[in-house]
């Protein structure tokens, strides 16, 4: 079965630059999150997405962006960056997202270092 | 974590045996997810359950779910080698976005 494509999957960016993280869903599903791994964390969400629409938003900071395409595959966008933004970054999707049983299938990941 | 805890905080244990992480959360919530993680690899979706359900099977899986004290349990039976990873318990609040414990971090010695 179709999973939740990532891309890239590593990503080395110094300091100041930006970065275009791309996330492909699973197949008719509707909604696209973002969550952000550091070293030894839990994942913290960042922000969603539903019907290209943001749905919800977390402790995504103001230097970060992201949206939606009528294709349904979402971008999230870095600018500035900085060490701290060193981490694993994933996207998950799932189906109807504002129904309520809301099961996230998560893609592999795209590892960022920032040097 | 944002929403609770997990323990243990690591758990070792040998090939065959049953391994027991828990999970307490501090919001009400519209469903709890469990996932595996492998050396800091992608997430893979294990179980879900909902918020009026109190147990759960799928596989070497059981969940158990208490809502009166905001906790559920994981447990593996007869766990493998392929077993060994971090595992976390997810939270939805209704809002859409997930809330991770802290995980546990699960090593099974063959």
């Amino acid at each position: 079965a179709a999973g939740v494509i990532q891309s890239p999957r590593h990503l080395i960016k110094e300091k100041r630059e930006t970065a275009t993280l791309k996330c492909y869903p699973i197949p008719r599903h509707d909604t696209v999150y973002w969550y952000q791994q550091g070293p030894g964390q839990d994942p913290q969400f960042l922000i969603s997405f539903y019907e290209k629409m943001q749905s919800d938003k977390g402790s995504i900071p103001d230097r970060f962006s992201a949206q939606q395409f009528s294709d349904y595959h979402s971008e999230l966008n870095m600018s500035s960056l900085e060490l701290g933004d060193s981490a694993l970054y994933f996207c998950a999707s799932s189906l109807n997202g504002r129904i309520s049983y809301n099961e996230q299938f998560f893609g592999p990941g795209t590892r960022l270092t920032v040097l | 974590s944002q929403q609770g805890e997990e323990d243990p905080q690591a758990l070792s244990i040998q090939e065959g045996e049953n391994a027991t992480m828990n999970c307490s959360y501090k919001t009400s919530i519209n469903n709890l997810q469990w996932y595996r993680q492998n050396s800091g690899r992608g997430l893979v979706h294990l179980i879900l359950i909902r918020s009026n359900e109190r147990e759960k099977h799928s596989g070497r899986l059981r969940v158990t779910l208490d809502t009166s004290k905001k906790s559920s349990s994981l447990l593996i039976t007869a766990s493998r080698a392929a077993d060994t990873a971090s595992y976390f318990c997810a939270t939805d609040t209704y809002g859409n976005k997930l809330v991770f414990g802290a995980g546990t971090i699960l090593r099974v010695k063959s």
